[in-house]
């Protein structure tokens, strides 16, 4: 079955280091996307490709970097500089074209102790 | 203010009707959506409306859109107890890349 998987679900981290969130779709849809979900804000964007090696800042781009070598990888890397870091990470694809309907994987739990 | 407003919470009986409201600010948004959430996974599509059109239904969900107003009502008709979850309203223009700017849910709670 064709989807979105994104790892790991939960992730805990040490204020001060680096986490990477891992996202895969097999859908062949060209554009990937990462949403931040904080509880009563909704979804805000970090970071979306729309074609392999490009990508542009969302709304909140600072404290996170991505990178799109493949059509079907989207990694989120959390950095350090990131100064609240705990939250719900969504990714999500779409193909070209159309109503642009995204399809969401089941989201990365992170936790900085 | 936002993009997209939506009232937080909204509680119903089990068997009566669900109206979650929605309103937007961009006069141009093409694209109105309305994503679902259960706890602990991501969104999930529901239905969409173009903006050239006032109301769409599938099955139990009726969709409604003033245009003038920029008001996006979703109707559940007969609610469940597994309507319990977020209910995301959206929109998207051209301006905007077509990627959708989402408000910040719906709780919809359905009492038994």
């Amino acid at each position: 079955d064709g989807g979105i998987t994104q790892s790991p679900k939960y992730l805990f981290r040490k204020e001060g280091q680096n986490v990477t969130l891992s996202c895969e779709q097999n859908l062949n849809h060209d554009a990937m996307y990462w949403y931040r979900q904080d509880p009563g804000q909704g979804l805000r964007l970090i970071y979306y490709s729309q074609i392999v090696n490009d990508f542009q800042k969302g709304d909140i781009a600072e404290g996170y970097s991505v990178s799109r070598e493949k059509k079907e990888s989207f990694p989120l890397t959390v950095t350090s500089a990131q100064k609240n870091p705990t939250a719900f990470y969504l990714c999500a694809s779409s193909p070209t074209g159309g109503a642009n309907v995204l399809t969401f994987g089941a989201g990365s739990r992170l936790t900085v102790l | 203010g936002e993009d997209v407003e939506q009232s937080l919470f909204l509680s119903v009986r089990e068997g009566d009707s669900s109206v979650i409201n929605c309103t937007y600010t961009d006069s141009s948004s093409t694209y109105l959506y309305w994503y679902k959430q259960e706890p602990g996974a991501g969104l999930q599509l529901l239905t969409y409306i173009f903006s050239n059109m006032d109301m769409k239904q599938d099955q139990r969900l009726t969709v409604l859109l003033n245009k003038k107003d920029k008001h996006l009502s979703l109707r559940i008709a007969d609610t469940q107890t597994g309507d319990s979850a977020i209910y995301f309203c959206a929109e998207s223009s051209s301006g905007g890349s077509y990627i959708p700017t989402f408000g910040r849910g719906t709780s919809l709670i359905v009492h038994p």
